[in-house]
């Protein structure tokens, strides 16, 4: 399984300012995947990063909100921008793994609180 | 629309006794399900799954069931532990032969107590 490294593991921020995520995995991975779970919540796709294309965003997500890097196969940034009380989130980053890339592989996630 | 429910928020088991974890789908295109384990401060941890194909697998302690007619998953553990103690999320995927995007239900937090 992969190892995934994810900084912050938490922040309180200011509403009106971004915040960036990053992740880190140990081995190469075509897919990484970025995921917000707020409080009481499921997990839900933000969006795939593919390494040089942008990335592929889910409905009721866009790319002005969220830009994500994905600059090689190791590693990607997640950048919440304007942040407001709303986004007070867990944010989870993901790559693809196992027998036939059917299991998905999580790091610790980013617990974020805007004040 | 919750694709992916899991109708209970919280499970109360003795240790020894058999935990059953219940999910619920209604896209009938999803083909893999998968279940994973939270822990306070760490990130969801794989625990295992199920391909479309099969009603039954088994790893250890933990058993999953699946009901293709019934639109309906469970997560047996035997015998339960206080290690056990977590939040479990169910998940379904519809890309065949490989990982895509997964839906997540909301999870269901077991607590095993002595």
């Amino acid at each position: 399984s992969a190892v995934i490294s994810q900084k912050p593991s938490r922040d309180i921020c200011q509403r009106g300012t971004s915040l960036t995520i990053q992740c880190q995995v140990d081995s190469q991975v075509t897919m990484m995947f970025w995921y917000r779970q707020q409080p009481g919540q499921s997990l839900t796709l933000i969006a795939t990063a593919n390494q040089g294309s942008e990335a592929t965003y889910e409905s009721g997500f866009v790319i002005d909100k969220f830009p994500i890097s994905r600059p090689n196969l190791t590693f990607s940034t997640l950048t919440v921008s304007n942040m407001s009380p709303e986004d007070s989130s867990i944010y989870l980053c993901s790559v693809e793994g196992g027998t036939g890339n059917t299991e998905a592989f999580f790091g610790q996630g980013t617990r974020l609180t805007v004040v | 629309d919750q694709q992916v429910k899991q109708n209970s928020p919280s499970l109360s088991v003795q240790e020894g006794r058999i935990s059953i974890l219940n999910c619920d789908y209604t896209n009938s295109m999803f083909d893999y399900f998968l279940w994973y384990k939270k822990y306070p401060a760490e990130g969801p941890t794989f625990l295992i799954s199920i391909s479309s194909i099969k009603d039954k697998n088994e790893d250890g302690r933990f058993t999953v069931f699946l009901n293709k007619s019934a639109k309906h998953l469970s997560l047996h553990i035997v015998p339960s532990q206080p290690g056990d103690s977590a939040v479990y999320f169910c998940a379904a995927s519809a890309v065949p032969g490989g990982y895509n995007k997964l839906i997540f239900g909301a999870g269901t937090r077991l607590a095993v107590h002595p």
